[in-house]
């Protein structure tokens, strides 16, 4: 079954404490993406990769961090989380940047305190 | 800023009713307008999109109407079911863009049976 998959779906933690929300898609897809959702605020592209080493920032990147050492891999890093990065956070992926169509994960809601 | 304003933000509307949900934007540089389907604890999924070249696109009960010069676009949902609760953002696409969609701020749409 072709999707993407986010763990964990649920977390808690708290100021301060670093952490990894893992993102992986068996669709062999080139473009990854992370977005947060916040209320009336919709979806917010944190940072994207359109390829194996190649990232770039999205709309809302400070205080995250990515990597792109896999295909089908696309890991967002807190290095220090802070209570403002308290959100739904959602990974997805596309065969190309030109499609304009995204997979979405289930999404990953990080609460911190 | 937001570069794709969406209204209105909940819309409460009887089974067999009719639905709409409207977008407008300022870039006219997008080229590509989806609209992503959200149900509770699930990801945003493609639901219907349009370019700017055709006025109207019809899926099933679901259209996109699409006025370039007034740089507006909307959903409408015919006979709308209890199924259709869901939470609804349009998009859209910067041509040339690696950086994907740019979404609106999301609207809740519960169908009363």
């Amino acid at each position: 079954e072709a999707q993407v998959t986010q763990n964990p779906r649920y977390l808690i933690t708290v100021t301060g404490k670093k952490l990894t929300v893992t993102c992986s898609q068996n669709m062999n897809h080139e473009y990854m993406s992370w977005y947060r959702q916040d209320p009336g605020l919709g979806l917010r592209q944190i940072y994207y990769s359109m390829n194996v080493e190649v990232t770039d920032k999205g709309d809302v990147p400070e205080g995250y961090k990515v990597s792109r050492k896999e295909k089908r891999n696309f890991p967002l890093i807190l290095e220090s989380p802070s209570p403002n990065q308290t959100s739904l956070y959602f990974c997805a992926s596309s065969l190309g940047r030109a499609t304009g169509e995204l997979f979405f994960g289930e999404g990953s809601r990080l609460t911190v305190l | 800023q937001q570069q794709v304003k969406q209204s209105p933000q909940s819309l409460i509307v009887q089974k067999g009713g009719i639905s709409i949900i409207n977008c407008a934007y300022e870039n006219t540089a997008f080229d590509y307008f989806p609209w992503y389907q959200q149900f509770p604890g699930k990801g945003p999924a493609l639901l219907i999109a349009i370019r700017p070249d055709v006025s109207e696109k019809k899926e099933g009960r679901f259209t996109i109407s699409f006025n370039k010069s007034a740089k507006q676009f909307s959903l409408h949902i015919m006979d709308s079911q209890p199924g259709d609760s869901a939470t609804y953002f349009c998009a859209a696409k910067r041509a040339y863009s690696a950086r994907q969609l740019t979404f609106g701020s999301g609207t809740q749409l519960t169908v009363l049976p």
